[in-house]
């Protein structure tokens, strides 16, 4: 079945340094990619999405393109700030109508 | 615009009841997704409804109920509960399906003894 692996965590990173959160999924046909996250003590929010092969989401300075030949969607963000801290989920939605989430990742950036 | 609600926000039920949850979506949207998150877990997918149909669902036994409202409003009912039931349920709205952007409630935290 259709499936989303992400890096485990937690991670800890100070301010300004690079992140890069991997993701690697399993999927029939063509399904759409996002990263949600979830702010503490705040709900699940879509972060970006991308929808086909070579697309790039982008928001509030992080970025994933979406590599169909590597089945990858890999977050990245060239400089953390300490309001970043969050867990960061990766997920897809195939054409069936079904939706699936990576376990999630924690990031944490120390000042 | 108004957001997603859910109520209640935490429940505690016995091994083998019955819960019913609820989740009001968000203005204009018609579609609305379930989901299950145990401690420490990602979301795990339960069902999608669109235009108060059935219209995708996760690995879940029949067990895992729901309704769609004409308002769009939705419920969930799981029947003879399990300890394995015990988890955070999410109640997520979008305008067209998964494809599309999910507006997450804030959940409600079911305890099963």
């Amino acid at each position: 079945g259709d499936s989303v692996t992400q890096m485990e965590g937690p991670v800890t990173l100070s301010e300004e340094a690079f992140l890069t959160i991997n993701c690697t999924y399993t999927a029939t046909g063509y399904p759409s990619l996002f990263w949600y996250v979830q702010y503490p003590g705040e709900g699940l929010q879509l972060l970006l999405k991308a929808t086909k092969a070579d697309d790039k989401g982008s928001n509030k300075g992080f970025e994933a393109t979406y590599r169909k030949e590597t089945t990858s969607f890999h977050l990245e963000k060239g400089s953390v700030q300490v309001s970043d801290s969050a867990v960061y989920f990766c997920a897809l939605s195939n054409t069936g109508n079904q939706f699936y989430f990576g376990t999630g990742t924690s990031l944490t950036v120390i000042p | 615009e108004t957001g997603v609600t859910q109520s209640p926000t935490h429940l505690i039920k016995t091994r083998g009841q019955q819960v019913t949850l609820r989740c009001s979506s968000q203005s204009g949207h018609n579609t609305v997704s379930w989901y299950q998150q145990a401690l420490g877990q990602g979301p795990q997918f339960i069902f999608q409804y669109y235009r108060e149909e059935e219209n995708g669902r996760g690995n879940f036994p029949p067990r895992f109920s729901g309704l769609q409202f004409p308002n769009y409003s939705s419920e969930l009912n799981v029947n003879a509960l399990e300890l394995d039931d015990s988890a955070l349920y999410l109640c997520a709205s979008s305008q067209g399906g998964t494809q599309e952007t999910q507006y997450f409630g804030p959940g409600t935290r079911l305890l099963v003894l």
